[in-house]
């Protein structure tokens, strides 16, 4: 069974310009959760979608979105990049009880 | 209330001890508390979970201890090994597991040859 796949593996992107990041779930989960993993900061969640709609926000600013689409893939979209926004943003998809996560995505604001 | 307590920061074993990390939490609506392991440059991993309906649970080298009413939860892992080294991070979440995951700062664990 595939696991959770995210793209790209890296982006570098200068400050002001958008990002978007995308992901794909192991068949057959429907939610999709979003965290973010910045350099002592620890893992912190962004955002969760479940069945196309958004579940639950974590305490970001609204230039922080994303969308889930019907086969369940989900993107993350940031606007107006500002440097500290440099991390690795991880996707986890979700069976029974548990969150399984990708392998992230490295985004770097210059 | 939302935050889970993680220690120690960093921890050095001998290989063949035993590798304990503990981790505290206020919110007692908190109902699922997975383990994960993550390797640089690598997604954490799930090791172990556990419910609050269950004092311990244990897979393998791993084992999970759970004290309900300290709101506490510790990761043992025994006979560690080098490959064990990694990052370790405890987290807990609501709706039996169906909410946002809060994660602990994480465990730096390093096991000597």
């Amino acid at each position: 069974e595939a696991g959770v796949t995210q793209s790209p593996t890296h982006l570098i992107k200068t400050r002001g310009q958008q990002a978007t990041l995308r992901c794909s779930p192991i068949s057959g989960h429907t939610s999709v959760y979003w965290y973010q993993q910045a350099l002592g900061l620890g893992l912190q969640f962004l955002l969760w979608y479940d069945e196309g709609e958004e579940r639950n926000r974590g305490n970001f600013p609204p230039r922080f979105s994303g969308r889930q689409f019907p086969n369940y893939s989900s993107e993350l979209n940031v606007n107006a990049l500002e440097l500290e926004d440099s991390a690795l943003y991880l996707c986890a998809s979700k069976g029974s009880y548990e969150q399984y996560f990708g392998p992230g995505t490295r985004l770097t604001v210059t | 209330q939302q935050q889970v307590k993680q220690s120690p920061q960093s921890l050095i074993v001998q290989k063949g001890g035993i590798s304990i990390i503990n981790c505290a939490y206020e919110n007692t609506a908190f109902d699922y508390f997975p383990w994960y392991q993550q390797f640089p440059g690598k997604g954490p991993a799930l090791l172990i979970a556990i419910r609050p309906d269950v004092s311990e649970k244990k897979e393998g080298r791993f084992t999970i201890s759970f004290n309900k009413s300290a709101k506490q939860f510790s990761l043992h892992i025994m006979d560690s090994q080098p490959g064990d080294s990694a990052t370790y991070f405890c987290a807990a979440s609501m709706g039996g597991g169906s909410e946002k995951l809060v994660f602990g700062k994480g465990t730096k664990l390093t096991v000597n040859p």
